[in-house]
């Protein structure tokens, strides 16, 4: 069974230029979940998804920054006019269902550096 | 003050070694998530759990809701152990966001 499935795996991007990471949750998953960690830093939320719907965006900067999870196809999260400090790694997540007891798994994240 | 505090930060043992990775939260939570990070590569997860023990391989996570603690346990170590490990909690019962710890770094010399 495949994993959570994030690319690209290194995004290379200038400043004021677009990037978009996506992400296929493993399969039979519908609750898909985007973090991020900057250098020297700890895991934060951004936002939480399910097929075609925001559920929690409470960790998403204001400008920007969205995301999104259509009924077909992987999860997107779009970054407009990157700056330097949008460098750091993103990690997806995803669980069959909102419960307690599913944990969530994650993919091999996707390091975007802005030159 | 972080909501997730783990100690400590960096951790250099010998193989062989009984390693503690500790972990408190502020927080009512319902679960808590060991997890590990190596070096450029992705994040595993080792363990969830709201109360009590589990055990996996050499790997044992403990979990003390009253004193909101946990820690986790790695017995007879390997170099192969070497990497960031990091708690995160589940706040509450609504809501799926994770809070994490900033992490242990741990390095198991031969």
């Amino acid at each position: 069974n495949a994993g959570v499935m994030q690319n690209p795996r290194h995004l290379v991007r200038r400043r004021g230029q677009e990037a978009r990471l996506r992400c296929s949750p493993m399969k039979g998953h519908s609750h898909v979940y985007w973090y991020r960690q900057l250098p020297e830093e700890g895991l934060k939320f951004m936002v939480y998804l399910q097929k075609e719907n925001i559920i929690d965006e409470s960790g998403m900067p204001k400008e920007r920054f969205s995301a999104e999870f259509p009924k077909e196809g992987p999860s997107i999260l779009r970054i407009q006019q990157v700056v330097r400090g949008d460098s750091a790694a993103y990690f997806c997540a995803s669980s069959p269902r909102d419960r307690v007891d599913q944990p969530q798994h994650f993919g091999d994240g996707t390091r975007l550096s802005i030159l | 003050k972080n909501e997730v505090e783990q100690s400590p930060q960096n951790l250099t043992a010998q193989e062989g070694e009984f390693i503690t990775i500790n972990c408190s939260y502020s927080v009512g939570i319902s679960a808590l998530h060991w997890l590990q990070q190596h070096p450029g590569g992705g994040i595993v997860s080792l363990f969830m759990l709201s109360s009590g023990k589990k055990k996996h391989g050499r790997l044992i996570a403990t979990i003390n809701i009253q004193e909101k603690h946990s820690s986790l346990h790695i017995t007879a170590s390997h170099p192969r152990d070497s990497a960031v490990y990091i708690c995160a909690v589940r706040r509450g019962t609504s809501g799926s966001r994770l809070t994490f710890g900033e992490g242990t770094q741990l390095t198991v010399n031969p």
